[in-house]
């Protein structure tokens, strides 16, 4: 079925850092693509989407492309901030009717 | 927009006692989800809502679950017979039904059970 991939294990960096987080996707149509963020203590939020091939979503310094030749989502942000700590789910809307997730990766930055 | 509220936000319970969390989705949102996420995963869908019809279950709902929203506005879900593996984070999601607000989902902070 449709899926979603994320690469493995926590990523620590320190603050103003370049941060990429890979994701990419299995699907047989052309879903929607999200990153979702879930902060400590807090439920998810939507980070950013994208609806088509090359549709480039931003938000708080974030960044994903669409890219349909590569299958790929990736998450990028230029100069990471303590408050950017979190967990962030690579997603995909897929049968019109819900979200699958990916594993999720565990961002630390450290000051 | 008060957001998506769920009720308890922790529920400890012992093997083989019922339990039951409710979800308060946005008031004009007309789908609502369950999922559960436990540790280390990311959610897994569990089923959904579109107003007060359940329109679809995952194979993970087993016959212990049951998820209701009578009227269209919030949701209970309850587990049966509960056992150590339904301990996890439940989490209860809306959004608009119509085109690309059908994507958009807003999720509650989640009801954390632990089965002892």
């Amino acid at each position: 079925g449709d899926s979603v991939t994320q690469m493995e294990g926590p990523v620590t960096l320190s603050e103003e850092a370049f941060l990429t987080i890979n994701c990419t996707y299995t699907a047989t149509g052309y879903p929607s693509l999200f990153w979702y963020v879930q902060y400590p203590g807090e439920g998810l939020q939507l980070l950013l989407k994208a609806t088509k091939a090359d549709d480039k979503g931003s938000n708080k310094g974030f960044e994903a492309t669409y890219r349909k030749e590569t299958t790929s989502f990736h998450l990028e942000k230029g100069s990471v901030q303590v408050s950017d700590s979190a967990v962030y789910f690579c997603a995909l809307f897929y049968g019109n009717n819900r979200l699958a997730f990916g594993k999720g990766n565990q961002v630390v930055v450290i000051p | 927009d008060t957001g998506v509220s769920q009720d308890p936000r922790h529920k400890i319970t012992k093997r083989g006692q019922n339990v039951t969390f409710r979800c308060d989705p946005i008031s004009e949102h007309n789908r609502l989800y369950w999922y559960r996420q436990t540790l280390g995963q990311g959610p897994e869908f569990l089923t959904y809502f579109q107003n007060e019809a359940q329109l679809e279950k995952s194979r993970l709902l087993s016959d212990r679950f049951s998820a209701e929203r009578p009227k269209g506005s919030f949701s209970t879900l309850e587990i049966q017979r509960t056992e150590q593996g339904d301990s996890a984070m439940y989490l209860c999601a809306s959004s608009l039904g119509l085109f690309e607000g059908r994507e958009k989902l807003f999720f509650g902070s989640g009801t954390q059970l632990s089965v002892l």
